[in-house]
């Protein structure tokens, strides 16, 4: 079964630097995403991007946050200058153009900011 | 995609017994999707109702539809110590649209 793949797993990073979190979609899906969960709460909605521009953003997708889709399989996450309340998991996500496809979530990067 | 409560928010169960959670609008659905998270894990997509009434079977699992597509059920008979996690419904909104991820129901099974 298609995977979304996600790299780093795991990711520590002092506070203040850059992080890039990639992954890779489904190959024939359209519609990306990313989603966050800091431990014991609820997935929270970044950011949905499709044909190469963000559709949505949620509120913590702040100016710190970018996505790039550099390369036509590769989607990526940039945090500028990453905060200790950045420290949770990054799930990206993917679906298909069809209106029956759930969304399939990569197995996550943990990003701990010390 | 809108928001819908779910409920309950935690439930403890032995194994062997049933275990059922509910999700409610206050409007009308497009389409409901409901996804599995283990502990540590990732999200997964289970499936996705669409119409009134709609009845979905997957081996243990019966998803429900209602009949005003307004609320739905994932009912799982005699659980196993692998249903552990917590279960998300999602209201479906366009093709491209958000999931909004409520707090779900946390299913212990007790062995």
């Amino acid at each position: 079964e298609p995977e979304v793949t996600q790299t780093p797993s795991h990711q520590v990073t002092q506070m203040g630097q850059e992080v890039i979190l990639r992954c890779v979609p489904i190959s024939n899906h359209l519609y990306f995403y990313w989603y966050r969960q800091i431990l014991g709460q609820k997935v929270e909605f970044l950011v949905s991007f499709y044909n190469n521009e963000i559709s949505e953003k949620s509120e913590i997708f702040d100016d710190q946050f970018s996505v790039e889709r550099p390369d036509g399989s590769n989607f990526t996450l940039k945090i500028r200058s990453t905060k200790l309340e950045d420290s949770a998991m990054y799930f990206c996500a993917s679906r298909g153009g069809r209106a029956n496809y759930g969304y399939t979530f990569g197995s996550g990067t943990r990003l701990t900011v010390v | 995609g809108q928001q819908v409560m779910q409920i309950p928010q935690y439930q403890h169960v032995q194994e062997g017994e049933d275990f059922t959670t509910y999700c409610n609008s206050s409007t009308t659905l497009s389409n409901i999707q409901w996804y599995k998270q283990r502990p540590g894990g990732h999200p997964v997509f289970l499936i996705q109702l669409v119409k009134s009434g709609e009845v979905k079977k997957q081996k243990r699992l019966t998803f429900q539809f209602g009949e005003a597509k307004k609320n739905s059920s994932l009912h799982i008979t005699a659980t196993q110590t692998t249903d552990v996690g917590t279960y998300f419904c999602n209201a479906g909104g366009t093709s491209y649209g958000k999931l909004t991820f409520g707090q779900g129901t946390i299913l212990t099974v007790h062995p």
